[in-house]
C-alpha cells in the first residue's frame, strides 16, 4: 500500500543549529512529494514541492529538500534555524499517475531553543 | 487574495445539534477537500471534489455530508454532531489532484 513515513514524532533544536526532517515513502513509481508547514493555530501553507527534475529543491523561508530515489527519502533541511520556524511539518505524496490521491505523513513537531 | 475562506472559525455545538461549515475558494480551483486534524493522526480525508456538482468519500467520512453547488464553495454538514467530532477542520483546494493543496485556516469545532 501507498505510504508516507515521517520517523520522528518531535525534534527540538537550538536557534542558529541545522535542521533536517526526515520523510519516506513507499509508492511503486515515483510520486510527486510536498512538504507543508502548519504555524500554531493556523493552516497548512506549501514550503516546497518535487514533480521531476533536479533533485534538490529550494522552497520558501530558507528550506530545501532532496530527493533520493534509492533510499525512497524526500528529506527535508535548513542550514540554520530560527525560533520563527517553531511549527509541525508535514510530508505528502501523490501519485503521478491517474489515482492521484494525496497521501500525509503524521507530521514533525518541531521546537526551537533559544 | 482571499485564498481559501473557512466560515466559521470557532463553533461550540452540543451532542445532536446540526451545523454547516462553509469553505470558499477564489482561485478558480477543481478540486476541493475537507480534512479534519486530530492530535497524533495527522490530517484524515472526510470529503472531496474533483468539480462543480461533484463529491467523493474520503477515508473517514461517516457522519459528515457535503455540497459542490458552485465551484467556488464547499460545504462540510454535520446533520447529528457527536462528541467524536470535535476536532479542527481544514478545507483545501487545488488545480487538480497532483497539484499542491492551498489551505484555509481552519474551524475549530467543539461537541459537548
Amino acid at each position: 500500500a501507498q505510504s508516507v513515513t515521517q520517523p520522528d514524532i518531535h525534534i527540538t533544536v537550538s536557534e542558529g543549529a541545522s535542521l533536517e526532517l526526515r520523510c519516506n515513502y513507499s509508492y511503486g513509481a515515483t510520486p510527486y512529494l510536498f512538504w507543508y508547514v502548519q504555524s500554531p493555530g493556523q493552516g497548512l501553507q506549501l514550503l516546497l514541492k518535487y514533480f521531476s527534475g533536479d533533485t534538490l529543491v529550494q522552497g520558501i523561508k530558507g528550506f530545501e529538500a532532496e530527493f533520493k530515489r534509492s533510499q525512497s527519502s524526500f528529506n527535508l533541511r535548513k542550514p540554520s534555524v530560527h525560533w520563527s520556524d517553531a511549527a509541525e511539518y508535514f510530508c505528502a505524496a501523490v501519485n503521478a499517475g491517474n489515482n492521484r490521491k494525496l497521501i500525509w505523513g503524521l507530521g514533525t513537531s518541531l521546537a526551537v531553543n533559544p | 487574495n482571499a485564498g481559501v475562506t473557512q466560515t466559521p472559525k470557532f463553533r461550540v455545538l452540543k451532542t445532536g445539534q446540526s451545523m454547516t461549515l462553509l469553505c470558499a475558494q477564489d482561485m478558480n480551483h477543481e478540486y476541493m477537500y475537507w480534512y479534519r486534524q486530530d492530535p497524533g493522526m495527522g490530517l484524515r480525508l472526510i470529503h472531496y471534489s474533483v468539480g462543480e456538482g461533484t463529491t467523493a468519500k474520503g477515508e473517514v467520512p461517516d457522519g459528515y455530508n457535503v455540497s459542490r453547488l458552485k465551484k467556488q464553495n464547499f460545504l462540510l454538514g454535520l446533520e447529528s454532531a457527536a462528541p467524536s467530532q470535535t476536532s479542527v477542520y481544514f478545507c483545501a483546494s487545488s488545480m487538480e489532484g497532483s497539484q499542491p493543496q492551498h489551505f484555509g485556516d481552519g474551524t475549530r469545532l467543539s461537541i459537548l
